[in-house]
């Protein structure tokens, strides 16, 4: 199947500061990424829908300005954390899709703010 | 918007026994039901998929059902093995660059 990387894998910050993770299609071009959350013991909850070089398209609850989102191109996205705090830590697991129903999952990152 | 249910939370089997997860959809217009297994701290992994033109669709010991009248589908596994326990999810979407909408999940342990 097609391949996802995020990056970093892992990241602990300090509260207030802002944190970017990096979604990158390997293999195919993404025209839609999706970027969803996890809290421990629960599901994945979407954050949101980005289509390459338009806005973002946010779900109810999650503040844009909070959660900014980039989708320059057709295998990048990323997703910035601004003036995080410890509510904010969580798994963060962006997924790509093309011209299919399916959605390529990256391998997740892990934030801790302190 | 769309809502997925999805029972048991957990459940335990013997090794060798089956394991059956069901899942319900609302939204009329979902047309895609892909399965995830999830280990602690790694991605959700595909592990198989049914679009809404098919009733059922099989992979060795992984099967899914689906009924579109009642808007449910069930994930079976059988002959279950200790590795095969992880986190299990259901999703629903439309299909094509929809987002898919998960299920709380299901906490499968197989017991050697």
């Amino acid at each position: 199947g097609a391949v996802v990387s995020q990056h970093p894998s892992w990241v602990i910050c300090k509260s207030g500061t802002s944190v970017k993770i990096e979604c990158r299609s390997l293999d195919f071009q993404a025209t839609t990424m999706f970027w969803y959350r996890q809290f421990p013991k629960q599901s994945l909850m979407l954050m949101a829908t980005s289509n390459e070089g338009s806005k973002a398209t946010y779900e109810q609850g999650v503040e844009k300005d909070k959660f900014l989102i980039n989708h320059a191109s057709l295998t990048l996205s990323t997703l910035t954390v601004t003036s995080a705090h410890p509510e904010d830590s969580s798994f963060y697991i962006c997924s790509g899709g093309s011209d299919t129903d399916t959605q390529y999952f990256g391998p997740g990152t892990r934030l801790t703010v302190l | 918007g769309e809502n997925v249910e999805q029972h048991p939370s957990t459940l335990s089997v013997q090794e060798g026994d089956s394991a059956v997860i069901k899942c319900t959809y609302s939204d009329s217009a979902s047309n895609y039901f892909p399965w995830y297994k999830q280990e602690l701290g790694k991605r959700p992994q595909l592990i198989i998929d049914i679009r809404s033109n098919v009733g059922e669709k099989k992979d060795q010991r992984i099967a899914v059902t689906l009924n579109k009248t009642a808007k449910h589908f069930s994930l079976h596994i059988t002959e279950t093995q200790p590795e095969d326990s992880a986190v299990y999810f259901c999703a629903a979407s439309r299909g094509g660059n929809t987002p898919l909408v998960f299920g709380k999940g299901t906490r499968l342990s197989v017991i050697a």
